[in-house]
């Protein structure tokens, strides 16, 4: 099946500084990735959809210019977390639609948890 | 945001016993999906259930959907302390590319 591949899978840094996290479509294209954050012991939150070629669109309460989206390529977008503070710290999931575009199956990637000290 | 909410937030069992979580929503669907996450680690696809459909089994798990009433229920039975881990539902809309919306989960504790 179609695979989705994050990166860094762990990434602990200091506050003030920024984190960039990337999400990998391995077999197939994908024009649009979605970014999850999930807080401990709670439920994934959609923070913005990443469009290729394109601006992402944030979700309501996401800060664009703390989240930055890019995605350059069909098979891959960014997550940038600038300033990070440990009020960021947690694990941020990406996912994309496989072959079939708007109906096709929706994958995840593993995962990167983010510690901000 | 999130679709809907899901029971009971948490549960605990004795092995061998079946584990019923519950989900509700509140759009049109195309599918609904049931994931499991074990602590700090990824999502582990279960089970898709489409619109049409009413229920469906894979080993252990049986899923049933009911879309007059927006609501959805999993099934582990003859549970096992390794089905200890966090379950949530996540709804999908096929309406455009849309993003799949996850409930708020049920913690799942099977007690050996």
């Amino acid at each position: 099946g179609a695979v989705v591949s994050q990166h860094p899978s762990r990434v602990i840094c200091k506050s003030g500084t920024s984190v960039k996290i990337e999400c990998r479509s391995l077999d197939f294209q994908a024009t649009t990735m979605f970014w999850y954050r999930q807080f401990p012991k709670q439920s994934l939150m959609l923070m913005a959809t990443s469009n290729e070629g394109s601006k992402a669109t944030y979700e309501q309460g996401v800060e664009k210019d703390k989240f930055l989206i890019n995605h350059a390529s069909l098979t891959l977008s960014t997550l940038t977390v600038t300033s990070a503070h440990p009020e960021d710290s947690s694990f941020y999931i990406c996912s994309a639609r496989g072959p079939g575009g708007a109906s096709g199956e929706l994958f995840f990637g593993e995962g990167s948890r983010l510690t901000v000290l | 945001s999130q679709q809907g909410e899901e029971d009971p937030q948490a549960l605990s069992i004795q092995e061998g016993e079946n584990a019923t979580m519950n989900c509700s929503y509140k759009t049109s669907i195309n599918n609904l999906q049931w994931y499991r996450q074990n602590s700090g680690r990824g999502l582990v696809h279960l089970i898709l259930i489409r619109s049409n459909e009413r229920e469906k089994h894979s080993g252990r798990l049986r899923v049933t959907l009911d879309t007059s009433k927006k609501s959805s229920s999993l099934l582990i039975t003859a549970s096992r302390a390794a089905d200890t881990a966090s379950y949530f539902c996540a709804t999908d809309q096929y309406s455009g590319n849309t993003p799949l919306v996850f409930g708020k989960g049920t913690r799942l504790s099977v007690i050996a």
